[in-house]
């Protein structure tokens, strides 16, 4: 079955700092998404990543997939403190099922 | 409302209690999930509905019922829980099954005493 590893699993910067998060999968990726999961709360959706060499930007917060290394990266730039929380990739895990990685932790110091 | 709404947000229970979890969506959305996520694992898939009906039993143990009355709402009864069942459950819907792009209802934090 697809698995998802992340890396780091937590992650402390400081304010203005650029970051980078890694997903890496087990299995070739047909898509690869990105959550964002404030401590305690429900995920919101940031974005979809379908074809090898994709990239999107959403305000600060740049992703990009790399279907031949099955991974893809999360890119903050200048980061803010609404930027803290647990990022979380999932991925197509078959049957129809979205399957995560464990999440990485974001802290963000002023 | 907006979104996808989960009650109630925080739950104590004993073991021998039944208690059901609620959610509700308000995007006309044709699927939804429940998952359960633990500390330090990753999110797990518990249950599918797509048009009001199961298509997906993520070999959950029988205390834990889901029902879906309509495509706006979503329950998951719950009865002789054990302490390691205490975790973070949420509600997302999708605009149909395998449309990956979900949107999350707060969660309810369960703690099983």
């Amino acid at each position: 079955s697809q698995e998802l590893e992340q890396s780091p699993q937590s992650l402390i910067v400081q304010e203005g700092k650029n970051l980078t998060i890694n997903c890496t999968s087990s299995k070739t990726l047909y898509g690869l998404y990105w959550y964002k999961q404030k401590y305690g709360e429900g995920l919101i959706f940031l974005m979809m990543l379908q074809k090898g060499g994709e990239e999107k930007s959403h305000e600060k917060i740049t992703a990009k997939l790399d279907e031949k290394k099955q991974q893809s990266s999360l890119h903050i730039t200048a980061s803010q403190p609404s930027h803290a929380g647990i990022y979380l990739c999932g991925a197509d895990g078959g049957a129809q099922k979205l399957v995560f990685g464990q999440g990485t932790r974001l802290t963000i110091n002023p | 409302e907006t979104g996808v709404t989960q009650t109630p947000r925080h739950l104590v229970m004993g073991m021998t209690n039944k208690k059901s979890l609620k959610c509700e969506q308000h995007l006309g959305h044709n699927a939804m999930y429940w998952y359960k996520q633990s500390a330090k694992k990753p999110l797990e898939l518990m249950f599918v509905y797509s048009l009001e009906e199961r298509v997906e039993n993520n070999s959950v143990p029988s205390r834990f019922s889901p029902e879906c009355p309509n495509s706006s709402h979503l329950f998951l009864h719950l009865h002789t829980l054990q302490p390691e069942d205490s975790a973070l459950y949420l509600c997302a819907s999708s605009q149909g099954w395998g449309f990956y792009e979900q949107y999350f209802g707060p969660g309810t934090r369960l703690t099983v005493t």
